[in-house]
């Protein structure tokens, strides 16, 4: 099956500019995840969708960012603006059942 | 809220050693996860535990979980130097199925 595909696979912007990530989850995965990864730590989880509404949001900085799962298949996760402790991997994730949890490539942001 | 603490954060081991990596958690949870992550990659699954008591082993990698104890280990028979990454738990938030990671385990093994 294909895996989770998010892009870009990389983004540099300065800060206080707008940036936008994509994710296609696995087909058939009704729930999905965006995580920030800061270098040298843990995943994060920003938001949790089950098919297109939002499970768990409460780490997400709502003043910046943003995430949406219109059709409750693919996701953008929008930040705007951005600020240099934004730079992280931001991955994506989607699941099942909440069992098995498959993760995107990531998308490296640095805010310069 | 859930707390998922490993050690250790560093560790180099020599090749042929064994060694173990712990995670404590602080809530109730009956699912753990854990995951490789080499430079710049993204997350491999190594194995899901669902149960207290459960035990799985692939290759040099042995991962157990007590619930009880919110305790979980992964275990290095005989480390080689291909199984130098970053090694992470995670717990699953029984009421919404979403993760927790715990800071990661940097593994380095030497020749």
């Amino acid at each position: 099956e294909a895996g989770v595909a998010q892009s870009p696979r990389y983004k540099i912007i300065e800060k206080r500019q707008s940036v936008a990530f994509w994710c296609n989850p696995i087909s058939g995965h009704a729930t999905l995840y965006w995580y920030q990864q800061i270098l040298g730590q843990g995943p994060k989880l920003l938001i949790q969708f089950q098919n297109n509404g939002v499970v768990d949001d409460s780490q997400l900085p709502k003043d910046r960012f943003s995430a949406e799962r219109l059709k409750g298949v693919d996701s953008t996760l929008k930040i705007q603006p951005a600020k240099l402790e934004d730079s992280a991997v931001y991955l994506c994730a989607s699941s099942l059942r909440g069992v098995g949890y498959t993760f995107g490539s990531g998308t490296r942001l640095t805010v310069v | 809220e859930l707390k998922v603490e490993q050690n250790p954060l560093f560790l180099s081991m020599q090749e042929g050693k064994n060694y173990t990596i712990y995670c404590n958690y602080s809530t109730t949870s009956d699912r753990l996860y854990w995951y490789r992550q080499d430079p710049g990659k993204s997350l491999e699954s190594l194995f899901v535990l669902l149960s207290n008591g459960a035990v799985k082993q692939e290759g040099r990698l042995m991962a157990s979980l007590d619930t009880k104890a919110r305790l979980s280990t992964l275990h290095i028979t005989a480390a080689v130097h291909d199984l130098s990454a970053t090694y992470f738990c995670a717990v699953d938030m029984r009421d919404n199925n979403d993760m927790r990671f715990g800071a990661g385990t940097r593994l380095t093994v030497k020749p």
